[in-house]
């Protein structure tokens, strides 16, 4: 089945640093989608990315959908305490059995430090 | 407003129990989503259907059942053959099998 690598697992940083984390799958996907959850609560989405090569901002976000179609990553610049979460990317798959299905990374944990 | 609910919040449950959890949505979205999260760990698929009366297993199906006979309503049972059932439950919609998905605000359920 698909799989998905996020990566990194965890990150501990500065207020005003900038933060990169990406994920790469077996397969290829027809969307990448970029989530932010909150403790006890569902995913709230950040950013859709839905061709190769696009590169899409939303505030200090940016997010790239990868040339190959199996990878993607999301930049955060000039963090602030309110970024502290998990992070997630999904992959939505391109057809046959994995068609509908949508993916999950295992999520970045991201801490800022004041 | 327009969105997703899950019921309860909260949900306790005696070990052999089945469960079942609620999700509406009156978003028109054709495809709905059932994850499953544990303790510092990601989202795993357990069910997602893109139309009415129809519906895939995900990655960890096994000791689940969904039904899907309306549009805005995916309920997600877990059975007793679930061998460790207690984890925060998310469920998602979506237009299309493509477009960006919406969640829940997530059931969490302890089995005791």
């Amino acid at each position: 089945g698909q799989q998905l690598n996020q990566s990194p697992q965890s990150m501990f940083i500065q207020e005003g640093e900038d933060v990169s984390m990406n994920c790469t799958s077996s397969s290829i996907f027809n969307t990448w989608l970029w989530y932010k959850q909150d403790p006890g609560e569902g995913p709230v989405l950040l950013i859709a990315l839905y061709k190769a090569g696009e590169l899409t901002s939303n505030g200090r976000l940016t997010a790239q959908f990868g040339i190959t179609r199996k990878d993607s990553f999301l930049n955060i610049s000039a963090s602030i305490p309110s970024d502290v979460g998990i992070y997630f990317c999904a992959g939505s798959g391109a057809g046959g059995t994995s068609y509908g299905k949508l993916t999950f990374g295992q999520g970045t944990i991201l801490t800022v430090h004041p | 407003d327009g969105g997703i609910t899950q019921s309860p919040k909260y949900l306790f449950r005696k070990e052999g129990q089945n469960v079942t959890l609620s999700c509406e949505q009156n978003l028109n979205h054709d495809a709905m989503y059932w994850y499953r999260q544990d303790p510092g760990q990601g989202l795993r698929l357990i069910y997602y259907s893109q139309i009415v009366n129809d519906f895939q297993k995900g990655d960890i199906a096994e000791g689940y059942s969904v039904s899907r006979e309306k549009k805005e309503s995916f309920p997600l049972t877990v059975t007793s053959a679930q061998k460790n059932p207690t984890a925060f439950y998310l469920c998602a919609s979506r237009q299309t099998s493509g477009a960006e998905a919406f969640f829940g605000q997530g059931t969490r359920l302890t089995v005791v």
